[in-house]
């Protein structure tokens, strides 16, 4: 079974500092990747995907993703986070199946705390 | 455009109640999901539906039901409310076939809040 591996349950940055979220997954062929943020009490908003091409990825509010394939990660990435980059993120995977209604496996998620 | 929206916002039940939350979209979505988020454990997938009548089980299907009598709404129902099943519920939806797009990316609603005493 697939699974999703977000190793850092707790992150702290100062703001203006570059921040790096880390994403591992387990599965047989390359899934297809997502980051989504939850601010407190919202619903889960994409920041970016990936699924095929060019390995690093562009999302909202600044946001990049870099897929390697030989590590099996996808981590997250900003150059100069902002206060209100403080939130919840989380890593999902969707197995290839050709299209299809199948549902995202998601990691555990990683807490961002910002200090001023 | 509202997007995904879900009803009620927030619940509290006894034990042994029953409710039904309500999932709506306005994007001609084909996909409809639910998903429960606890503490810690990131969201699991209860029940999807890849169309109006049909639904299918999910990774925690026990204690839920499900029901889509129409495209754009998707029914989570709850015959006998555990306090197991205290948890934050979202629905998501995906693929719309009249505007294109990826069938992978889903959007999601803002939740349901349920406490069961």
């Amino acid at each position: 079974a697939q699974s999703v591996t977000q190793p850092d349950i707790h992150i702290t940055v100062s703001e203006g500092a570059s921040l790096e979220l880390r994403c591992n997954y387990s599965y047989g062929a390359t899934p297809y990747l997502f980051w989504y943020v939850q601010s407190p009490g919202q619903g889960l908003q994409l920041l970016l995907k990936y699924f095929s091409g060019d390995t690093l990825v562009q999302g909202i509010k600044g946001f990049e993703a870099e897929f390697k394939r030989s590590q099996s990660s996808f981590n997250l990435r900003k150059p100069s986070v902002h206060w209100s980059d403080a939130a919840e993120y989380f890593c999902a995977v969707k197995m290839y199946s050709g299209g299809g209604a199948d549902g995202l496996t998601f990691g555990k998620g990683t807490h961002l705390i910002i200090q001023p | 455009n509202a997007g995904v929206t879900q009803t009620p916002k927030f619940r509290v039940l006894k034990t042994g109640q029953s409710m039904t939350l309500l999932c709506a979209q306005d994007m001609n979505h084909e996909y409809m999901y639910w998903y429960r988020q606890d503490p810690g454990m990131g969201l699991r997938l209860i029940h999807y539906s890849v169309g109006e009548g049909t639904t299918a089980k999910g990774e925690v299907p026990d204690g839920y039901n499900v029901s889509r009598l129409k495209k754009q709404n998707f029914l989570l129902g709850l015959e006998s409310a555990a306090p197991s099943q205290t948890s934050v519920y979202f629905c998501a939806s995906s693929y719309s076939r009249s505007s294109g797009g990826d069938q992978e990316t889903q959007y999601f609603g803002p939740g349901t809040r349920l406490l069961v005493l």
